[in-house]
């Protein structure tokens, strides 16, 4: 149980483009989602925290019209790099938790690598 | 700032125990321990977590000082596929269960 999917595994793409990442629960209810990012021999770093049915919470930093995050239902959640550049490449990391009991842990997904060229 | 405090580096033998140490010596009442591992290219693997109580389950055995201000994971019989960046990590509700990721214990499993 609790298995998360995200998708795309990996995207290349131009300079300039937007990429959109799905990441879903897939047999249970995320009321809260995560999003972090990555980058080489780095730990994980938190962007925002996106609940279900209401705007996502950006972490300090975190330019919140560069990454739009839609949280529209329990078991979707998207993350929108918009114009994306060089510097945006990264590995991207969504987890989901059920949120209800304060303690349940995230679960997350396999993460999306995305190259800017 | 992670709130908790690892080795950097360890090696364990294949089909020996495992003992990860954490100190958390600030934690607050409310925070729970959880320990999440990653392997190379791969999102983080949620492994245990507890509040006070040693807490065990098919992957590890969570064990917490009775001051709550340090834990141990122990993997029981640590297997090659166990190396990875092991992370200890405490939040609560108050924090919005947010996981800070501070440099975790890379755990390398020799044969």
């Amino acid at each position: 149980g609790a298995v998360v999917s995200q998708h795309p595994s990996w995207v290349i793409c131009k300079s300039g483009t937007s990429v959109k990442i799905e990441c879903r629960s897939l047999d249970f209810q995320a009321t809260t989602m995560f999003w972090y990012r990555q980058f080489p021999k780095q730990s994980l770093m938190l962007m925002a925290t996106s609940n279900e049915g209401s705007k996502a919470t950006y972490e300090q930093g975190v330019e919140k019209d560069k990454f739009l995050i839609n949280h529209a239902s329990l078991t979707l959640s998207t993350l929108t790099v918009t114009s994306a550049h060089p510097e945006d490449s990264s590995f991207y990391i969504c987890s989901a938790s059920t949120g209800g009991r304060l303690n349940q842990p995230q679960h997350f997904g396999d993460g999306t690598r995305l190259s800017i060229l | 700032d992670a709130k908790t405090t690892q080795p950097t580096s360890m090696d364990c033998a294949e089909g020996r125990a495992a003992n990860l140490p954490c100190n958390h010596s600030t934690i607050s009442g409310n925070e729970y321990v959880y320990w999440y591992r990653q392997i190379h290219s791969q999102g983080p693997q949620y492994i245990i977590h507890g509040l006070k109580n040693n807490e065990t389950n098919e992957m590890a055995s969570l064990i917490i000082t009775e001051d709550r201000k340090s834990s141990t994971l122990i993997l029981p019989h640590a297997t090659l596929r166990d190396t990875a960046v092991y992370y200890c990590i405490v939040s609560d509700k108050a924090a919005g269960n947010k996981l800070t990721f501070g440099g975790g214990t890379r755990v390398l499993v020799k044969p």
